[in-house]
C-alpha cells in the first residue's frame, strides 16, 4: 500500500469548514483513498472513500486531485463533535480483504 | 455504537500472567480483524479472520499471542506471559465481504491492556 502524509494537528472554528490534506504520491493506478477518524476513547471510524472522483457523503466530502498524489477531506460544518485524529489510508479495493494500514494521522480541534 | 462489542473494555495485570480478550462482532460479518494501539500511534495490524480461517498473521504477533475464531463468529485473543510492553489498546473489527461495494471495516470501542 501507498504511503501516506498528514500534518499532526489543525485547528478549526466551529461552524467553519474543516479541510484536512494527505499526500499519496506513490499511489497506484487501483488504490483508492479512504479516511477514518478515531474520536478519544473510541475505535476508528469509517467516513468516506474515493478512488478519483470526488465523493460526498453525509459526513463529509473527499477532494482527490486530478493526478492523484493528494486528496483532501472536507468536513463542512466542523461541531465540537468532529474534534478526533483523522486518518488518511491508501488501500487497494475489492471484495477480498485489506487490513487497514495507519499512520498518525492529524489531530484536529475544533474550538468554540 | 457500532455492533462490535469487546470485552472487557479495561483489564490491569501483573507481568507474567495470561489475559483473554472477546469480540463479537456484527452477526454476519464474515471478517474479523485484530489491532494494537499504543499511545499517540495509528491501530497496527495484528491478524484477520475469514470465518473460522486465520489468513494473515503479522510480525507484531509473536508466539505469545494466539487468536481464534472458532465458530466463525466471536473472537478471542490471549496473551501468555505478558510484558509492560503489551500495554496497549486491543482494537477488534469486522466487515462483510461483498464483490462490489464498500467493505468498510466497522470497529469496536477496544480493550485497553496495562501490564503492570
Amino acid at each position: 500500500d501507498a504511503k501516506t502524509t498528514q500534518p499532526p494537528s489543525m485547528d478549526c472554528a466551529e461552524g467553519r469548514a474543516a479541510n484536512l490534506p494527505c499526500n499519496h504520491s506513490t499511489i497506484s493506478g487501483n488504490e483508492y483513498v479512504y479516511w477514518y477518524r478515531q474520536i478519544h476513547s473510541q475505535g476508528p471510524q469509517y467516513i468516506i472513500h474515493g478512488l478519483k472522483n470526488n465523493e460526498t457523503n453525509e459526513m463529509a466530502s473527499l477532494i482527490i486531485t486530478e493526478d492523484r498524489k493528494s486528496s483532501t477531506l472536507i468536513l463542512p460544518h466542523a461541531t465540537l463533535r468532529d474534534t478526533a485524529v483523522y486518518y488518511c489510508i491508501v488501500r487497494l479495493f475489492s471484495g477480498g480483504y485489506n487490513k487497514l494500514i495507519f499512520g498518525a494521522g492529524t489531530r484536529l480541534a475544533v474550538h468554540p | 455504537d457500532t455492533g462490535v462489542s469487546q470485552n472487557p473494555r479495561h483489564k490491569i495485570t501483573k507481568r507474567g500472567q495470561n489475559v483473554t480478550f472477546r469480540c463479537d462482532p456484527i452477526s454476519e460479518h464474515n471478517r474479523l480483524y485484530w489491532y494494537r494501539q499504543t499511545l499517540g500511534q495509528g491501530p497496527e495490524f495484528l491478524t484477520y479472520f475469514q470465518n473460522e480461517a486465520q489468513l494473515e498473521k503479522s510480525r507484531l504477533l509473536s508466539d505469545r499471542f494466539s487468536a481464534e475464531r472458532p465458530k466463525g463468529s466471536f473472537s478471542t485473543l490471549e496473551i501468555q506471559r505478558t510484558e509492560q510492553g503489551d500495554s496497549a489498546m486491543y482494537l477488534c473489527a469486522s466487515s462483510l465481504a461483498r464483490g462490489q461495494g464498500n467493505n468498510e471495516q466497522f470497529f469496536g470501542p477496544g480493550t485497553r491492556l496495562t501490564v503492570l
